[in-house]
């Protein structure tokens, strides 16, 4: 089945830790994302990547790295630089930046 | 600034009563325009989305939206709710087309009461 993967589902770390928070697509999109949502809060752009081996950054990318170097993978490191990194992280991707994007399960970090 | 409002933070309705979930957007052109729905824990589905066209568009699970350009509205509309619908929902606007610059609004609860 096509889709996004993103795994695990719940992840918890120390702080001053860094993690990593995979993302897997099989749709064929060139274009990938990854957003933070908080509670009562809407989705927020962390860093998108509009082809292989380019990414740009987003609202908060600060604390955040990324790389693309496969169409279907966009990694996203939460690094030991993030105040507050508790929070459900949302993929998405899609065939371009003029198109719609399809969202992953998200994974839920926890920080403690 | 571009921005994106959802007046309603929660909202019940009783099964089988119509449904109507406001989205108010700021920016000066014609934007892309989407609304999501996310059940608790889970990812984002898209229930359907404007660019060009018909004002009035069709989407998925009987959710229909309508494009008021001169009121900078794209509310959602169900004639039926069902107990399956409570979830929360999400108003989103592509400035300048761009999928890299999606806006959210910050989302309305619907609970549904039998």
């Amino acid at each position: 089945d096509g889709g996004i993967t993103q795994s695990p589902k719940y992840l918890f770390r120390k702080e001053g830790q860094n993690v990593t928070l995979s993302c897997e697509q099989n749709l064929n999109h060139d274009a990938m994302y990854w957003y933070r949502q908080d509670p009562g809060q809407g989705l927020r752009l962390i860093y998108y990547s509009q082809i292989v081996n380019d990414f740009q950054k987003g609202d908060i990318a600060e604390g955040y790295s990324v790389s693309r170097e496969k169409k279907e993978s966009f990694p996203l490191t939460v690094t030991s630089a993030q105040k507050n990194p508790t929070a459900f992280y949302l993929c998405a991707s899609s065939f371009s930046l003029n198109t719609e994007a399809f969202f992953g399960q998200g994974t839920r970090l926890t920080v403690v | 600034a571009q921005s994106v409002t959802q007046p309603d933070i929660h909202i019940t309705v009783s099964e089988g009563a119509s449904l109507e979930l406001r989205c108010n957007y700021s920016y000066g052109a014609t934007p892309y325009l989407f609304w999501y729905v996310q059940s608790p824990g889970q990812g984002l589905q898209l229930l359907l989305k404007y660019f060009s066209g018909d004002t009035l568009v069709q989407g998925i699970k009987g959710f229909e939206a309508e494009f008021k350009r001169s009121q900078s509205s794209f509310n959602l509309r169900k004639p039926s709710v069902h107990w399956s619908d409570a979830a929360e929902y999400f108003c989103a606007v592509a400035i300048g087309g761009s999928q890299g610059n999606l806006i959210f609004g910050k989302g309305t609860k619907l609970s549904v009461k039998p």
